[in-house]
């Protein structure tokens, strides 16, 4: 079935990096430009990142613009977010999610997220 | 603060209709971009409830329908029922911030 799953989360030192990966699966996931969205704990969802769907153009929110670097590999189908400098107000579940352009560019399948903790 | 502005909560008894309102600006929803609306239960990811301001994905009920008028968007929701108890988010794009965007969230409590 169609599916996302991240993994690389976890606990790290203000100022350090992280890498997030999001496994695709049950579609063609070169065909699919792909989003970052993250979640601080009690908060409400923030748009991260967007990668094109071959990789060619990138945008990124303002929060995270020049830590954070989206990318993709089509042939491994995965999308990752290398996360640097990373800070307290990072803390949050990231999510990937694909846009669909079939349903007006809505993010039609997400992830069950990743957990990341940005602590001394 | 979010750019798109919704009600942090509403409530409303098994059967009643509630709506939830997200009001944005001339530079997202006023611009002619889409809305979509996302439903999170707890503890779960999103899902997608509406897409392109009015149109159910296969699987979601006929309960709920979403409009879109100027600048501003609503998400209405009929014959509440338990199940519906959840987290509710607006997206749209924002050309000013050449970037997506998120209402702040409105928690659906059934009575």
């Amino acid at each position: 079935q169609v599916q996302l799953v991240e993994s690389g989360g976890g606990v790290v030192q203000p100022g350090r990096s992280l890498r997030l990966s999001c496994a695709a699966s049950g579609f063609t996931f070169s065909s699919y430009a792909m989003h970052w969205v993250r979640q601080a704990p009690g908060k409400g969802l923030e748009w991260v990142a967007v990668i094109s769907f071959d990789g060619n153009n990138k945008y990124y929110a303002d929060s995270v613009k020049g830590r954070f670097t989206i990318s993709r590999d089509n042939s491994k189908n995965t999308l990752y977010l290398q996360m640097n400098s990373l800070r307290a107000e990072d803390t949050a579940v990231y999510y990937c999610a694909r846009d669909n352009a079939d349903t007006s560019g809505a993010f039609d399948i997400w992830g069950q997220g990743t957990m990341v903790s940005v602590s001394p | 603060q979010s750019v798109l502005t919704q009600p942090p909560s509403v409530s409303g008894a098994p059967g009643q209709r509630v709506t939830i309102s997200c009001t944005g600006s001339g530079s997202n929803i006023g611009a002619g971009y889409d809305v979509h609306w996302y439903q999170q239960l707890p503890g779960t990811a999103p899902k997608l409830l509406i897409s392109g301001n009015s149109n159910r994905p296969s699987g979601v009920p006929d309960r709920f329908s979403g409009s879109k008028s100027g600048t501003s968007a609503s998400l209405a929701i009929t014959g509440l029922q338990a199940e519906d108890e959840a987290d509710y988010y607006c997206q749209s794009y924002d050309s000013s911030l050449s970037g997506w965007v998120f209402g702040g969230g409105t928690k659906l409590t059934v009575l």
